[in-house]
């Protein structure tokens, strides 16, 4: 099984700041198979970014994904009102599929 | 669009069985396969396993094998998972989500709080 680690489990940030969201896997994620899902409170998790670094249908472009391997990270250029919430990365490649235990993004 | 319509919130007793639904629309539904994931309060996100709507084959995680099964009806575009032996660690909202191979989970249902409790 794969576990993912993600770093750090809070991150307080002000509107308009940059935020870096790390994920590091056990082992090598087949396929670069990495998504990122936002989830708000009371909400269904929502697809960010696929396959490391493609944007989901709809999502706005300071939203980004990078990585290979077993490091990856999130970054979310100019944080928005709309954006602090929680974050999760997942790897699709192999089963079991895992999820990692989330970033809290919130407000400074 | 593109739907997946869960069942409502159930509260069962420790020891009972629970069967959530997740009915599908908007799209063709053999041809994704349907994954169940699930949260307990406060927490992360946990795979339960996945079932092909198309030949019913299903694939549970470990934690789960032999108290979980996972069904499907075509004929209503639906898939239930039910759970056995129910005990409090498996309160949780219980989300389907679609899926095709090499995808991620791009479609995901409104959850459904399962409340284990005496």
């Amino acid at each position: 099984e794969i576990v993912l680690t993600q770093s750090p489990g809070t991150l307080s940030l002000s509107p308009g700041e940059r935020a870096t969201l790390s994920c590091r896997a056990s082992q090598s994620v087949s396929s670069s198979y990495l998504a990122w899902y936002q989830q708000k409170p009371g909400q269904a998790p929502r697809l960010l970014i696929y396959g490391v670094s493609s944007r989901a249908t709809g999502i706005p472009d300071r939203f980004s994904g990078s990585g290979s391997g077993t490091d990856f990270t999130l970054t979310i250029s100019r944080l928005e009102p709309e954006d602090f919430a929680v974050y999760y990365c997942q790897q699709y490649g192999s089963s079991p599929l895992t999820f990692g235990g989330g970033t809290k993004v919130e407000i400074k | 669009q593109v739907q997946l319509v869960q069942s409502g919130a159930e509260v069962k007793k420790p020891g009972a069985s629970v069967k959530v639904s997740c009915q599908a629309s908007g799209y063709s539904f053999t041809t994704y396969y349907m994954h169940w994931v699930r949260q307990a309060p406060g927490q992360g996100l946990e795979w339960v396993g996945v079932i092909n709507p198309s030949g019913g084959t299903t694939s549970y995680a470990q934690k789960f094998q032999g108290r979980v099964t996972m069904t499907t009806d075509k004929s209503t575009s639906t898939v239930y998972m039910e759970l056995s032996s129910l005990r409090s660690e498996d309160t949780a909202v219980y989300y389907c989500a679609r899926k095709q191979v090499g995808q991620p989970f791009d479609y995901w249902g409104q959850g459904t709080l399962v409340t284990v409790s005496s």
